[in-house]
């Protein structure tokens, strides 16, 4: 049972180098969340998805595209990676089967640094 | 993020009792959680309340609720070395957006 899976675990990047971050998951759910965490600060969310096809746009956007085509997919890209961007990035999901909220699981991260 | 606030930093001595308090901002969050940040690793849940209740016991933890401050607690009864963490309290708000605070970093000292 694998649940989130974030790939890959580590990533170093060139200023100004594109990349994606894959999450995905086995679960069948239909909310996922991109976050990143910086020290003191917490998990700030980025972008999130309440089903397959739709996105929208959390606290932290600027610099990251995402896209859920599938359902068990939920992918972050960063265009133009800048060193403001090193940080440890997390993918969550969650299911709305049942009423009312509910648990989130979380990958293991992606640990991107920016040089 | 978004002012879910928490202290940063938590010290306790083994057997102790240890408490990670926690500020949020939306009253109709339905649900309040608690989760829990081992090195290197992602963010399991612990345990998590209603907004209805005031309190909610799960073997060692403790969550006490106070809606009208819009405070949040969480104690560990019996702290142990395998206890020491991060610790991040979270709210589900309109729209289904999880909000993290800041997380505590707790140490537990033998």
């Amino acid at each position: 049972n694998a649940g989130v899976t974030q790939t890959p675990k580590f990533r170093v990047l060139k200023t100004g180098q594109s990349m994606t971050l894959l999450c995905a998951q086995d679960m069948n759910h239909e909310y996922m969340y991109w976050y990143r965490q910086d020290p003191g600060m917490g998990l700030r969310l980025i972008h999130y998805s309440v089903g397959e096809g739709t996105t929208a746009k959390g606290e932290v956007p600027d610099g990251y595209n995402v896209s859920r085509l599938k359902k068990q997919n939920f992918l972050l890209g960063l265009e133009s990676a800048a060193p403001s961007q090193t940080s440890v990035y997390f993918c969550a999901s969650r299911s709305m089967a049942v009423p009312g909220d509910t648990e989130a699981f979380f990958g293991q991260g992606t640990r991107l640094t920016v040089v | 993020g978004e002012d879910v606030e928490q202290s940063l930093f938590l010290s306790v001595r083994e057997g102790d009792s240890s408490v990670i308090n926690c500020t949020y901002t939306d009253s109709s969050s339905t649900y309040l959680y608690w989760y829990k940040q081992e090195p290197g690793a992602g963010l399991q849940l612990l345990t998590y309340i209603f907004s209805n209740m005031d309190m909610k016991q799960d073997q060692r933890l403790t969550v006490l609720l106070n809606k009208k401050d819009k405070h949040l607690s969480l104690r560990i009864a019996d702290t142990q070395t395998g206890d020491s963490a991060i610790y991040f309290c979270a709210e589900s708000r309109t729209g289904n957006q999880f909000y993290f605070g800041t997380g505590t970093s707790l140490t537990v000292i033998p």
